[in-house]
C-alpha cells in the first residue's frame, strides 16, 4: 500500500534561517512526488514537482529513491512562506489520483 | 477564469440526511476530483470523473456516489449522513485524466449534527 508520512505537524524557524518540511513515503513502483501548499484563507495549489526539478519561491525538493524521502527545503526562510504544506505522491496506475500527507504547518517568525 | 467554484461554502445537515455539493471546473479542464478533508489531516480521494464516468474511487462506502455532466462541472452526493461525515469537501480539476497538476477550488465545509 501507499503512505505518505509528514512526520512534523508544526514547525517554526525564524526570517532567514533554513527550513526543511520532511516527507517520506512508500510505494513501491516508480513514484511522482509533489508538494502542495495553502496559505491563509487560499485554496490548496501546487508549488513544485519532483519530475520537473525546478525552484519556485526558493524552494526544492530532490527525490530519493533510496530513503523513500522528498523533502522540501529553503536555505533562507521568509515570512510569506508560512503556511501549510503538503507532500502528495502519484501512481502511475492511478491515474491523477493524488495521496496526501497530512500536512506541516510553517510558520516563520520576524 | 474563476477557476475551480464549488457551492455551497458551508452546509449544515443532521444525520441521516442526504447532501449534494457542486463543482465547477477551472475553465479548458475536463477531469474533476474529489477529496474528503478531516479536521487535521490531507486531502483523502473520493473519486474522480473524466467523460461523465467515474474512472477511479477511493475507499468510501457506496453512500458517496457523484454525477460529471456535459459541461465538466460535477456534482457530490452523500446520502444518510453520519457525524464522521463531517469534513472539507474539496474539488478539483485537470486537464486529462492523468494529470497531477490539479487545481482545487476552495472546498465546502459540511458539519454533520
Amino acid at each position: 500500500a501507499q503512505r505518505v508520512t509528514q512526520p512534523e505537524k508544526l514547525l517554526s524557524v525564524f526570517k532567514g534561517a533554513p527550513v526543511e518540511l520532511k516527507c517520506n513515503y512508500s510505494y513501491s513502483g516508480s513514484p511522482e512526488l509533489f508538494w502542495y501548499v495553502q496559505y491563509s484563507r487560499q485554496r490548496l495549489q501546487l508549488l513544485l514537482r519532483h519530475i520537473s526539478r525546478e525552484s519556485i519561491k526558493g524552494f526544492t525538493a530532490d527525490l530519493n529513491k533510496g530513503e523513500t524521502s522528498f523533502h522540501l527545503k529553503k536555505p533562507f526562510a521568509q515570512e510569506e512562506d508560512s503556511a501549510m504544506y503538503y507532500c502528495a505522491l502519484g501512481r502511475g496506475s492511478t491515474l491523477g489520483r493524488l495521496y496526501f500527507g497530512r500536512g506541516t504547518q510553517l510558520t516563520v517568525w520576524p | 477564469d474563476a477557476g475551480v467554484t464549488q457551492s455551497p461554502t458551508h452546509l449544515i445537515k443532521t444525520r441521516g440526511q442526504q447532501v449534494t455539493l457542486r463543482c465547477s471546473p477551472k475553465s479548458g479542464h475536463d477531469t474533476v476530483s474529489w477529496y474528503q478533508q478531516a479536521l487535521g489531516q490531507g486531502p483523502q480521494f473520493i473519486f474522480q470523473y473524466y467523460e461523465e464516468e467515474e474512472r477511479q474511487r477511493g475507499n468510501f462506502p457506496d453512500r458517496f456516489s457523484g454525477h460529471q455532466f456535459p459541461n465538466y462541472s460535477s456534482e457530490l452526493n452523500v446520502n444518510a449522513l453520519l457525524l464522521g461525515d463531517s469534513a472539507l469537501y474539496l474539488c478539483a480539476s485537470s486537464y486529462r485524466q492523468g494529470t497531477y497538476e490539479q487545481y482545487f477550488g476552495p472546498g465546502t465545509r459540511l458539519t454533520v449534527t
